[in-house]
């Protein structure tokens, strides 16, 4: 079965730094989808970067990149240029290319984001 | 536009009592999901649905029920609510193929006392 792992329960950032926020995962298959959700104190779940294991190239969306490694299971979310309003909740998750209709989340990794 | 509706927003429940979770979506997406996230925990799979008519279980299915009569609609019964049950609910859908991004409702804190 596959899992989804955030060892970084909590992570905090200076105003205008970057941070990195590690995600690891477990599979035997070849094609899948990775997320990033953020989850802000309403609790609403929005999506924040999206990459297809079949794609080589590295997923961004303007201050939001991610550091894809499929041969390590890796997938880390780099926020530069942080701001008070990232400050959240942060998911990992990982969803099979075929077959099954589910999705895994990690723990999740709070983060801080300090004036 | 909507996108996906949950209520209510907060609900406390005796032991014993039963509920129904309201789960919309306006966005004609095939497939809802529930999920339930516990304190300091991700989101736990309870049961999806790929259309109307067809459900099945998720990872946590135990305690609950879901039906889908109508494509905008998925409610999740909770019988027989016990203090496990605690927990704030997501609804989710998303559309067949595409980016496979889920859009998930509001969410609903419910505390079983």
């Amino acid at each position: 079965a596959q899992t989804v792992t955030q060892s970084q329960p909590e992570m905090s950032v200076q105003e205008a730094e970057t941070v990195t926020l590690s995600c690891t995962y477990d599979t035997s298959e070849s094609d899948y989808y990775l997320f990033w959700y953020k989850q802000p104190p309403s609790r609403q779940m929005i999506l924040v970067i999206r990459q297809e294991a079949y794609k080589q190239q590295n997923a961004t969306e303007n201050r939001f990149s991610v550091n894809f490694q499929k041969a390590a299971k890796s997938f880390s979310l780099k926020i530069s240029d942080s701001q008070l309003g990232d400050a959240a909740m942060y998911f990992c998750a990982y969803r099979s290319a075929a077959g099954t209709y589910k999705y895994i989340f990690g723990t999740g990794t709070r983060l801080k984001v300090l004036a | 536009n909507a996108g996906v509706t949950q209520t209510p927003k907060f609900r406390i429940l005796k032991i014993g009592q039963s509920m129904t979770l309201q789960c919309a979506q306006d966005m004609n997406h095939n497939y809802m999901y529930w999920y339930r996230q516990d304190p300091g925990m991700g989101l736990k799979l309870i049961y999806y649905s790929v259309g109307a008519g067809i459900t099945d279980k998720g990872e946590v299915p135990n305690g609950y029920n879901v039906s889908r009569s109508t494509t905008e609609d998925f409610p999740l019964r909770l019988e027989l609510a016990a203090p496990s049950q605690t927990s704030v609910y997501f609804c989710a859908s998303r559309a067949s193929g595409g980016t496979y991004e889920q859009y998930f409702g509001p969410g609903t804190r419910l505390t079983v006392t």
